[in-house]
């Protein structure tokens, strides 16, 4: 199964200031149709897990355009340009080129 | 409005059974393929099992394969996991999720999530 690995599991950040969180895979998650399945989810306190990015850097709907995803081939970064007391919880990637669909372990962003 | 909820889960001795449910709307469920995703306590996300549009196929984790089956009823807009010989390791809270048919996992919405506590 591809591993997939966050750093750091926890991110303590200054309300305003900027949020990064690397996820990086241990095979290449480029498919055969040149399409790389990386989605980044949210899970605020108490809640169910939320899309926010899907395909390396598609915002689902309604979902703050402080929020961005980068990357390519095994090395992926989701960034909150401004983190706002709404977006405490945990985030985490996941991979759905190859089978089995497989996620990291996630990384809890506090506020400091 | 996509909406999923699922039920079933609670208190279960080791080697016992639990059958949970997760109830959909607001999408053609047979559209899309419907997954089941735990989450230990104090753990990462763990996918356990899929089943396709059509319920014709079905996929399970190593953890899980010959104990749990995976069904769905496309009458009823609901999808069903079949717990039997429950194990300390499958205490989780179980989510349900889905993905258009035919296409790479991606999970596109969550339940809630049922709580699962395998103890005697």
């Amino acid at each position: 199964d591809v591993v997939m690995t966050q750093s750091p599991l926890s991110l303590p950040v200054t309300l305003g200031q900027p949020a990064s969180i690397s996820c990086r895979s241990s095979q290449s998650l480029v498919y055969s149709d040149g399409n790389t399945y990386l989605n980044w989810f949210q899970q605020r306190p108490g809640q169910s897990p939320r899309r926010l990015i899907y395909k390396v850097s598609n915002r689902d709907s309604g979902v703050p355009d402080r929020f961005s995803g980068s990357g390519s081939g095994t090395d992926f970064t989701l960034k909150i340009s401004r983190v706002e007391a709404e977006d405490v919880g945990v985030y985490f990637c996941m991979q759905g080129t190859h089978w089995p669909p497989t996620f990291g372990q996630g990384t809890k962003v506090e506020i400091k | 409005e996509v909406q999923l909820m699922e039920s079933g889960g609670g208190l279960v001795q080791p080697g016992g059974s639990l059958r949970l449910s997760c109830a959909a709307s607001g999408f053609t469920f047979s559209n899309y393929a419907m997954s089941w995703v735990r989450q230990a306590p104090g753990k990462g996300m763990e996918w356990v099992s899929a089943i396709s549009g059509s319920g014709g196929s079905t996929y399970y984790a190593d953890s899980v394969k010959g104990r749990f089956t995976i069904s769905r009823d496309n009458s009823k807009n609901t999808l069903y996991l079949q717990m039997d010989s429950l194990r300390a390791e499958d205490t989780a809270v179980y989510y349900c999720s889905l993905w258009p048919e035919g296409y790479t996992p991606s999970f596109d919405y969550w339940g809630q999530g049922t709580l699962v506590t395998v103890s005697s």
